[in-house]
């Protein structure tokens, strides 16, 4: 089966810019999941989604940050503006969770790494 | 914040021999899971491991899981260079809305 799939793999953006990723998840799969990695740590939870809702966005910066998933399928996140913390590999993952938890194994795209200058 | 934390940070071994890596936590938990991130394959679940279990096995890899002590540890056996890698406990708590929380991770070198 098709794995979960993102674009870009990367982005180099100068900070004020504006930058968005897309993912499109695993078919089937209700629940979607946006981490950040930054170098040398693990991933850090964004938001999670079930089908087109919000489940959890606690540790999305708001200001700065959004996502969305419409018809509860692809997802994209965006950065507006930029920051120079914000150079990382971001990551999208999604499993066959239903109930609002996290409870199951997550299967992650490969990235996209993005440089801020 | 982080929920776990891997030990040791870095490992080196031969081609051959058992790799070792061990991860603490602080609150209760649903669940373990372990993952493992290559340049080559990214990020990709390699076991997963309930409160009211206290070993698994899948292949090579051996987990233990101590929720007195609030430990876990991975054992891989008979490493081999593909398992160059970086390894990374995670912690799923309990309750509603329980997300998955990433350690720092462990760099494995599995030298030839």
């Amino acid at each position: 089966e098709a794995g979960v799939a993102q674009s870009p793999r990367y982005k180099i953006i100068e900070k004020r810019q504006s930058v968005a990723f897309w993912c499109n998840p695993i078919s089937g799969h209700a629940t979607l999941y946006w981490y950040q990695q930054i170098l040398g740590q693990g991933p850090k939870l964004l938001i999670q989604f079930q089908n087109n809702g919000v489940v959890d966005d606690s540790q999305l910066p708001k200001d700065r940050f959004s996502a969305e998933r419409l018809k509860g399928v692809d997802s994209t996140l965006k950065i507006q503006p930029a920051k120079l913390e914000d150079s990382a590999v971001y990551l999208c993952a999604s499993s066959l969770e239903r109930g609002g938890s996290s409870y199951n194994e997550q299967f992650f795209g490969p990235g996209t790494r993005l440089t801020v200058l | 914040s982080q929920q776990g934390e891997e030990d040791p940070q870095a490992l080196s071994i031969q081609e051959g021999e058992n790799a070792t890596m061990n991860c603490s936590y602080k609150t209760s938990i649903n669940n373990l899971q372990w993952y493992r991130q290559n340049s080559g394959r990214g990020l990709v679940h390699l076991i997963l491991i309930r409160s009211n279990e206290r070993e698994k096995h899948s292949g090579r890899l051996r987990v233990t899981l101590d929720t007195s002590k609030k430990s876990s540890s991975l054992l891989i056996t008979a490493s081999r260079a593909a398992d160059t890698a970086s390894y990374f406990c995670a912690t799923v708590t309990t309750g509603a809305n329980s997300k998955l929380t990433f350690g720092k991770g462990i760099t494995l070198s599995v030298r030839p």
